[in-house]
């Protein structure tokens, strides 16, 4: 089965701009979690989303934010883009969320801002 | 704050060497605990998937080993292999969320 699809692969954006990545889970996965991973900070967790609510949200700004629609499919936005904000950000989808289910991920979408 | 460490931050091994990388965590109640490999420009695979109940998961020649009440957590891999160079990441789940707090990896390269 098809996995954990992202789109767009890679984009590059002027400061102050804003973006939005697209994420197809897994077929049946009802769970979407996304990260940002940069060479200094790792990976870190932005949110979560199960059956449209979001369920959990990491420490970054109001400028990152997201939704999920009732096909699961979700997407997360940034706005008024900063050099900073330059990173992979990863989707990842589970069964249910929550602890016990194996999380699998996308190949993600590499974000440059220029 | 659960704070998740990784070393060595990278390892050169020769092929064939059974080798271990370490993870280890502050705050023991956690959930689960997954091992992830991420190769160059590439998203994570999950490899292995310990429960908080568990104290160890095997899956070929990976075996990775879970002691909640120290914080640790071993991933073992038996003969390594050129095609095992990849950075390896484990994370860790607390309460009822899904939400992963990642090490910041293991860059693992076995020379041929």
């Amino acid at each position: 089965k098809a996995g954990v699809t992202q789109t767009p692969r890679y984009l590059i954006k002027t400061r102050g701009q804003q973006v939005t990545l697209s994420c197809s889970p897994i077929s049946g996965h009802r769970s979407v979690s996304w990260y940002q991973q940069t060479p200094g900070q790792g990976l870190q967790f932005l949110f979560e989303y199960f059956s449209e609510t979001q369920r959990n949200k990491g420490n970054f700004p109001g400028r990152f934010s997201g939704r999920q629609f009732s096909n699961s499919r979700s997407e997360m936005n940034v706005s008024t883009l900063e050099l900073g904000d330059s990173a992979l950000y990863l989707c990842a989808s589970s069964l249910t969320g929550g602890a016990g289910n194996t999380i699998y991920f996308g190949e993600g979408s590499w974000l440059t801002v220029v | 704050k659960q704070e998740v460490t990784q070393i060595p931050a990278a390892l050169s091994v020769p092929e064939g060497e059974n080798l271990v990388l370490n993870c280890s965590f502050t705050d023991s109640a956690i959930y689960n605990l997954q091992w992830f490999r991420q190769d160059p420009g590439k998203g994570l695979t999950s490899l292995l998937l310990i429960q908080s109940s568990q104290r160890e998961q095997t899956s070929g020649r990976l075996n990775a080993s879970l002691d909640k009440s120290s914080g640790r957590s071993t991933l073992y891999i038996a003969a390594s292999q050129p095609g095992d160079s990849a950075t390896y990441l484990c994370a860790v789940t607390q309460g009822g969320s899904e939400k992963l707090v990642f090490g910041k990896g293991t860059k693992l390269t076995v020379n041929p």
